[in-house]
């Protein structure tokens, strides 16, 4: 129990297209999922807080308007990078609390590579 | 503020060593969750534990024991006779329960490499 998926697994996108990815809870619902992005040998850090039903909430320096977040159902949410650069490849996770466990638990998906040419 | 530490960046150790991964964590509030995941070269984070503030008992599990002391901040992590496959990049992390958010703030990392 309590899968994450994240789809596509690695994407290669030239500069200026926006790419989409997606974050599935497969066997748990999710009102909360969480995006990390982490750049070669660094830690994760957070990028924002996905609601389901609501607007997300981003953490302090994370453009909101480039990296838009939609929590649509509570199995689902996607982070649109739009007009990707180079700068903004990177290893995207996310993560996803289960509504019926504890508020401390996150579930993490297995990530996406980006690489924008 | 809350913060997460993990002072050793590498670690290199020889199969069947015993090896300790550092974690002192800062945070204002009482009630708090700590953890630690490793991260495979592939990517993908596995969760190994999970303790609450409340519960300073150490816990053993195979060859993972963990260390948890609050009058120290610290929350170490220790493998017992390692093996080649521990090879990975390991990250503590807290949060707090106060906020409810969930959020979780991750120590820099450290990285294990095991020798045969």
């Amino acid at each position: 129990g309590a899968v994450v998926s994240q789809h596509p697994s690695w994407v290669i996108c030239k500069s200026g297209t926006s790419v989409k990815i997606e974050c599935r809870s497969l066997d748990f619902q999710a009102t909360t999922m969480f995006w990390y992005r982490q750049f070669p040998k660094q830690s994760l850090m957070l990028m924002a807080t996905s609601n389901e039903g609501s607007k997300a909430t981003y953490e302090q320096g994370v453009e909101k308007d480039k990296f838009l977040i939609n929590h649509a159902s509570l199995t689902l949410s996607t982070l649109t990078v739009t007009s990707a650069h180079p700068e903004d490849s990177s290893f995207y996770i996310c993560s996803a609390r289960d509504d019926r466990g504890r508020g401390d638990e996150q579930f993490f998906g297995p990530g996406t590579r980006l690489t924008v040419l | 503020a809350q913060k997460v530490t993990q002072a050793q960046t590498e670690i290199s150790v020889v199969e069947k060593e015993d090896v300790t991964l550092d974690c002192v964590y800062e945070t204002r509030d009482t009630t708090y969750y700590l953890f630690w995941y490793k991260q495979p070269p592939s990517g993908e984070l596995v969760f190994l534990i999970r303790r609450n503030s409340f519960d300073e008992q150490n816990e053993i599990s195979g060859r993972y024991s963990w260390n948890f002391q609050k009058s120290t901040s610290s929350f170490n992590f220790t493998i017992t006779a390692s093996q080649v496959v521990d090879s990975a990049v390991y990250f503590c992390a807290l949060s707090e329960a106060r906020s409810n958010t969930g959020k979780l703030i991750f120590g820099q990392g450290t990285t294990l490499q095991v020798k045969p």
